[in-house]
């Protein structure tokens, strides 16, 4: 089947306690992303990759850190959590760039991760 | 401006009653536009991309862009109270970036049976 898979789906942690969110899709998909999403803020592009070696931030990335080395991998780290990063965080994948104007740029969510720190 | 603005709602229209969502968007963003539908705990999904101005029609669901007004709209015929979600509007950011994408807030439908 073909999907996006995110782990864990829920987590509790303590303030600075490193913490890494995996995200993998089966669908051979060059661009991949994470968001958040906080009531009242909406959805917000952490960060974003175009192929495998090649991330560029997005509009909230700071207190993250991501990497491809494979192109169907694509881990979100926090390296010192803060409370302000409780959130549930989204990962998606796409054929293509989302500025390629065909149905390859439509993006597949994961199913979510909600993360809590205290 | 924001860079996308949307409508919080909640709108609340009656079965079978058209919906009509609407969008702003500021000069930062760029050519390619998305509305997605998240029901409540789920993960977003796309239901219409939209790129050049004029409409575009899927099913039920129409898109409409205006760049000179620099609006972006969603109407949904013949609503379904399956349609109540939360549609969220989304843009491309502005300088041939294909990977930033810029949500609106959101705006929670709800259709009456």
């Amino acid at each position: 089947e073909a999907q996006v898979t995110q782990n864990p789906r829920y987590l509790i942690t303590v303030t600075g306690k490193k913490l890494t969110v995996t995200c993998s899709q089966n669908m051979n998909h060059e661009y991949m992303s994470w968001y958040r999403q906080d009531p009242g803020l909406g959805l917000r592009q952490i960060y974003y990759s175009m192929n495998v070696e090649v991330t560029d931030k997005g509009d909230v990335p700071e207190g993250y850190k991501v990497s491809r080395k494979e192109k169907r991998n694509f881990p979100l780290i926090l390296e010192s959590p803060s409370p302000n990063q409780t959130s549930l965080y989204f990962c998606a994948s796409s054929f293509s760039g989302l500025g390629v104007m065909s149905s390859y740029n439509e993006q597949f969510f994961g199913p979510g991760t909600r993360l809590t720190v205290l | 401006q924001k860079e996308v603005e949307q409508n919080s709602g909640p709108l609340s229209v009656p079965e079978g009653a058209i919906a009509s969502l609407n969008c702003t968007y500021s000069d930062r963003v760029s050519q390619s536009f998305f509305w997605y539908r998240q029901y409540s705990g789920k993960s977003p999904e796309l239901i219409m991309s939209i790129y050049s101005n004029g409409d575009k029609e899927d099913g039920r669901f129409t898109a409409q862009l205006n760049k000179a007004s620099q609006y972006v709209s969603l109407l949904i015929r013949d609503s379904q109270p399956s349609d109540s979600a939360t549609y969220l509007c989304a843009a491309t950011g502005y300088g041939g970036s294909q990977g930033n994408l810029i949500f609106g807030k959101g705006t929670k439908l709800s259709v009456k049976p």
